[in-house]
């Protein structure tokens, strides 16, 4: 199964500023997925990152907000744009899916303040 | 749209047994199962793909019923090591996207 490496681990952000969140895959892979995690609460896909092409957003979530960069088959970055206290969750990227297991990172703990 | 799991939680002694059920208004390709560990990424348990087939990981196993658009899994003989939370997940016919259940809270206490 593909290794996923997540950073930062986690983080303490102000209101208002941006954050940055790299994943890297010891393979490639053609389709990449990013995931938020409220408190307590269950995943729920951001949007998927596809090499060459602009990344696709889920219902309530926009671009501006979490824009998503996937410059090769192995990398993506995930931005938390102009953050506010509702942002604090959990982040993870993912690769598989469909009829494959879906491998996580081990998250990026986000606490706005 | 996210399918519904059932129960919220269960609390179990050691070598107690329990199901975790999870449905779909839509029709499935496949459906994943995950347990997460507190401050832990989920972990892939197992996916069940249309067919109606059965599967098993360790002392948990799972079935799928296709027309029914349901899953469950069975965790027989629970181990304190089988505490955290379940996560079904499906992927839809129609989109082949996989969608989280609410998750379901396990508690194995010896």
């Amino acid at each position: 199964s593909a290794v996923i490496s997540q950073k930062p681990s986690r983080d303490i952000c102000q209101r208002g500023t941006s954050l940055t969140i790299q994943c890297q895959v010891d393979s490639q892979v053609t389709m990449m997925f990013w995931y938020r995690q409220q408190p307590g609460q269950s995943l729920t896909l951001i949007a998927t990152a596809n090499q060459g092409s602009e990344a696709t957003y889920e219902s309530g979530f926009v671009i501006d907000k979490f824009p998503i960069s996937r410059p090769n088959l192995t990398f993506s970055t995930l931005t938390v744009s102009n953050m506010s206290p509702e942002d604090s969750s959990i982040y993870l990227c993912s690769v598989g899916g469909g009829n494959s297991p879906l491998h996580f990172g081990n998250g990026t703990r986000l606490t706005v303040t | 749209q996210q399918p519904v799991q059932s129960p919220q939680a269960v609390i179990l002694r050691e070598g107690e047994d329990a199901v975790i059920n999870c449905s779909s208004s839509k029709a499935l390709y496949s459906v994943h199962w995950y347990r997460q560990k507190h401050g832990e990424a989920p972990v892939f348990l197992m996916i069940l793909l249309k067919g109606g087939e059965q599967k098993g990981h360790e002392k948990i196993s799972a079935s799928f019923n296709e027309k029914k658009q349901q899953s469950s899994l069975y965790l027989t003989a629970s181990q304190l090591s089988y505490s955290g939370t379940y996560f079904c997940g499906t992927v839809s016919s129609n989109d082949y996207k996989l969608s989280f259940g609410a998750g379901t809270t396990v508690t194995v206490r010896a």
